[in-house]
């Protein structure tokens, strides 16, 4: 079975510009969480989301925004890159809101030049 | 607010000598889990573990171990006859049921160097 899956795997964007990310859970899973990881740190949690829905947001500004799709597969969209956008975001899916068996993928490292 | 701390920030060892990663938690909820991931370069979080906040009970898998303490609030990784392959960031989480905000809290991370 294939695990999560995301891409584009690398990315270098410019300042101000927009980006788009994209993760593909584990087949039967419903619910997708979005964190950033910082060189050198742990990662923050961005976004929850289970069944289209928004379950769950972090302390990130207004130009993260995310939508996860009816095959539950998600998008992570960030507007007006900054330099410290620059990170490695991962998505982790589970089956259910409330299940905490979560599943990393490799995570799509951007860097905002 | 829920923090993990882990203050260990780089170890080394030498292969085959015994390691122990200390992470420290902090919450007000009596319900909670806590995690150890491992992170390779390739980036990717490998899960390692899951502990709710009821069940103390150490465990071992295979070189692995894990000691869970409630009363000083800590969840320490121990590998035993460490192998190069060890080598990687190990990250400690906690995550309380919220109804609304689901989020793992993660420590800073560890970096594990195995010297051959």
């Amino acid at each position: 079975d294939a695990g999560v899956t995301q891409s584009p795997t690398h990315l270098i964007k410019t300042r101000g510009q927009h980006v788009t990310l994209r993760c593909s859970p584990i087949s039967g899973h419903k619910s997708v969480s979005w964190y950033q990881q910082v060189l050198g740190q742990g990662p923050q949690f961005i976004f929850q989301y289970y069944e289209k829905e928004e379950r769950g947001r972090g302390n990130f500004p207004d130009r993260f925004s995310a939508r996860q799709f009816p095959n539950y597969s998600s998008e992570l969209n960030v507007n007006a890159l900054l330099l410290g956008d620059s990170a490695l975001y991962l998505c982790a899916s589970s089956k259910d809101w409330l299940d905490y068996g979560y599943t990393f993928g490799s995570g799509t490292r951007l860097t905002v030049v | 607010a829920q923090k993990v701390t882990q203050a260990q920030t780089e170890i080394s060892v030498v292969e085959k000598e015994d390691v122990t990663l200390d992470c420290v938690y902090e919450t007000r909820d009596t319900t909670y889990y806590l995690f150890w991931y491992k992170q390779p370069p390739s980036g990717e979080l490998v899960f390692l573990i899951r502990r709710n906040s009821f069940d103390e009970q150490n465990e071992i898998s295979g070189r692995y171990s894990w000691n869970f303490q409630k009363s000083t609030s800590s969840f320490n990784f121990t590998i035993t006859a460490s192998q190069v392959v060890d080598s990687a960031v190990y990250f400690c989480a906690l995550v309380s049921p919220n109804f609304g905000n689901e989020k793992l809290t993660f420590g800073t991370g560890t970096r594990l160097t195995i010297i051959p």
